[in-house]
């Protein structure tokens, strides 16, 4: 079944201990993203890949890192997780434009 | 910053009725697409429309692209209880690598 996982799905942490969110495509997609999602903001791009080793910012990048060394895998880095980065996570791949969504991670940091 | 923007923000209607969701963008655009999202769950891609295409249609759903007025509409016909969601636009815009996401419509259908 053609899918974008992400792991994990609910995570609760504290400010300034690192965490990873897994995000991998089984679509062979050379294009994909994140993106955080808050009430009344909808949804806002973080980072997105063009390719393997190719990655750029999206609208908000500040406090994030990513990487891209397979095409199948896009982690989401928090290396200093703040309150104000609690939110619901989607990572997507792409093919023709059309995006795919995996089913969200929801960190709270408290 | 956002580049799409829905109009209404919520929307409550009775199942057979219409639904007729707006979107506006800001600049020029390679396609215009319509996700569908369930509380708290990933979005789910509707339809797409690209920019040399008027009006699209896909099952109950019909989208419309003005490119002149730098808006779109999309219409849910016959509504179910089961279309109850949020409905985001979202443009692919020329000379950038990513999409632009608005606030969405939350769409209520009442049985």
């Amino acid at each position: 079944e053609a899918q974008v996982t992400q792991n994990p799905r609910y995570l609760i942490t504290v400010t300034g201990k690192k965490l990873t969110v897994t995000c991998s495509q089984n679509m062979n997609h050379e294009y994909m993203s994140w993106y955080r999602q808050d009430p009344g903001l909808g949804l806002r791009q973080i980072y997105y890949s063009m390719n393997v080793e190719v990655t750029d910012k999206g609208d908000v990048p500040e406090g994030y890192k990513v990487s891209r060394k397979e095409k199948r895998n896009f982690p989401l880095i928090l290396e200093s997780p703040s309150p104000n980065q609690t939110s619901l996570y989607f990572c997507a791949s792409s093919s023709r434009g059309t995006q795919y969504f995996g089913p969200g991670t929801r960190l709270l940091v408290l | 910053s956002q580049q799409g923007e829905e109009d209404p923000q919520a929307l409550s209607i009775q199942e057979g009725e219409n639904a007729t969701m707006n979107c506006s963008y800001k600049t020029s655009i390679n396609n215009l697409q319509w996700y569908r999202q369930n509380s708290g769950r990933g979005l789910v891609h509707l339809i797409l429309i690209r920019s040399n295409e008027r009006e699209k249609h896909s099952g109950r759903l019909r989208v419309t692209l003005d490119t002149s007025k730098k808006s779109s509409s999309l219409l849910i016909t016959a509504s179910r209880a089961a279309d109850t969601a949020s409905y985001f636009c979202a443009t692919d815009e020329i000379q950038r690598n990513d999409m632009r996401f608005g606030a969405g419509t939350r769409l209520t259908v009442k049985p």
